[in-house]
């Protein structure tokens, strides 16, 4: 597509619950990342995907949160057992791949997790 | 492992005053650099970035920022802000043997009075 898209744009779930957050990325873009957003705090790197692999998952908080990508493409972030210390805005960026990221990322407009 | 400051958390400036955030990272090799800015109600968009050559880039809407390697520094800079530039600003580098992430620094909430 013409632009990085996450879905939902908004979630609000009760403690305990799980969640998967989506996002497809710009077509053709290789690499797909995910950052966390919370009030008052920077971007807090979660995971990388280069293709389906995932060469750097170090930034994941817990093995509560898991990440997966399908065909090169759509990526899906599962938070199991959600916890109300999860609530922040989730967002997933795209780059060609490689050294490209020379150029930076395109971001999605995110998902805001309320986990209440 | 790499790591972005940005000291100031919260600018307030008036209209055509001048801007300049401050950014620092830490890391000694080769590295790319970027600002980022968030719109109220709006998602990241890259402002400027820096990987080679002049040290000085300019950016979209008057923004430019200059790498500075011996202070280990890519400072933010506009002669004359606007009230439309009321934005968080973000710093970030990318270690240049690392073709992995780019790491974010915290964020300078930038509010201009009309």
């Amino acid at each position: 597509g013409a632009g990085v898209s996450q879905s939902p744009s908004n979630k609000v779930t009760e403690k305990g619950k799980d969640v998967e957050l989506r996002c497809d990325p710009i077509s053709g873009h290789t690499a797909l990342y995910w950052y966390r957003q919370s009030l008052g705090q920077g971007l807090e790197f979660l995971i990388y995907f280069q293709g389906n692999s995932a060469p750097d998952k170090s930034g994941l908080p817990s093995d509560r949160f898991s990440a997966e990508r399908t065909g090169g493409s759509v990526s899906t972030l599962t938070i199991q057992r959600t916890q109300q210390e999860d609530s922040a805005v989730y967002l997933c960026a795209s780059s060609p791949g490689g050294r490209q990221i020379n150029y930076g990322y395109t971001f999605g407009s995110g998902t805001r997790l309320t986990v209440v | 492992a790499q790591s972005v400051s940005q000291h100031n958390h919260h600018v307030i400036l008036s209209e055509a005053a001048s801007l300049e955030l401050g950014c620092n990272y830490s890391y000694g090799g080769t590295v790319n650099l970027f600002w980022y800015v968030q719109y109220p109600g709006q998602h990241l968009q890259l402002l400027l970035k820096y990987f080679s050559g002049d040290p000085l880039v300019k950016g979209i809407k008057g923004f430019e920022a200059e790498f500075i390697k011996s202070k280990f520094s890519f400072n933010l800079r506009k002669p004359s802000v606007q009230w439309s530039d009321t934005a968080e600003y973000f710093c970030a580098v990318n270690a240049y043997s690392s073709a992995s992430k780019i790491i974010f620094g915290s964020g300078t909430r930038l509010s201009i009075r009309p």
